[in-house]
């Protein structure tokens, strides 16, 4: 296992057109979170899942966002009529179910609304 | 309201010397507090971490150093290593979540 893998890891989208992430933890990791981060700022939460059950979202996860995590595995994270506020690094990460260990980060999906 | 303060927003080493950054924070539910590095177009790697039950975590080069009276965390890398430029940000997660709050993050440059 190489890690969290992200794909795309750039896209450039036109204002108002739908946009949808993937994210592939590691294997044996049955936590997966998504976070965002803009220039000048540390990431900043947005969801994260035990398994397939969706457990948190932050206040910044809009109605034109959704997540899913399908039987536990991979996840998807979808942005309905993007804007150009939406353009920022997304983040997925993983973990264990410890308490207290650290989360593992992919290397991000660039997002550009045009 | 920023719970997780970097205040710095740059520091520059010179290559063999000490580098410490820092970080504050003000909820005081905080008992687990981690630094990542970030290099451009990457996403941030793990560095080490602390539960507030201790107030050191060693690992090798990095050290991080916890003030729970001071709300006030640090990392000290020794010694500094060009390959150490990067962001590094920290960050806390409190019992009863499991997601983090992050700083802002500071900019190291080691100087060759």
């Amino acid at each position: 296992d190489t890690g969290v893998s992200q794909d795309p890891r750039h896209k450039i989208t036109k204002r108002g057109q739908n946009v949808t992430f993937r994210c592939d933890p590691i294997s044996e990791h049955n936590r997966l979170y998504w976070y965002r981060q803009t220039l000048g700022q540390g990431p900043e939460f947005l969801t994260y899942f035990q398994n397939e059950a969706q457990l948190e979202k932050s206040r910044l996860l809009s109605d034109r966002f959704s997540a899913e995590r399908p039987k536990g595995s991979f996840s998807t994270l979808e942005i309905q009529r993007t804007e150009q506020g939406d353009s920022a690094m997304y983040l997925c990460a993983s973990s264990s179910t410890l308490r207290n260990t650290e989360a593992f980060f992919g290397q991000g999906t660039r997002l550009t609304v045009v | 309201d920023q719970q997780v303060k970097q205040n710095s927003p740059s520091l520059s080493v010179q290559e063999g010397r000490i580098s410490i950054l820092n970080c504050d924070y003000t909820n005081s539910m905080f008992d687990y507090f981690l630094w990542y590095k970030k290099y451009p177009a990457e996403g941030p790697t793990f560095l080490i971490s602390i539960s507030s039950i201790k107030d050191k975590n060693e690992d090798g080069r990095f050290t991080v150093f916890l003030n729970k009276s001071a709300k006030h965390l640090s990392l000290h890398i020794v010694p500094s290593q060009p390959g150490d430029s990067a962001v590094y940000f920290c960050a806390a997660s409190w019992p009863g979540t499991y997601k983090y709050i992050f700083g802002t993050g500071t900019r190291l440059k080691v100087l060759a």
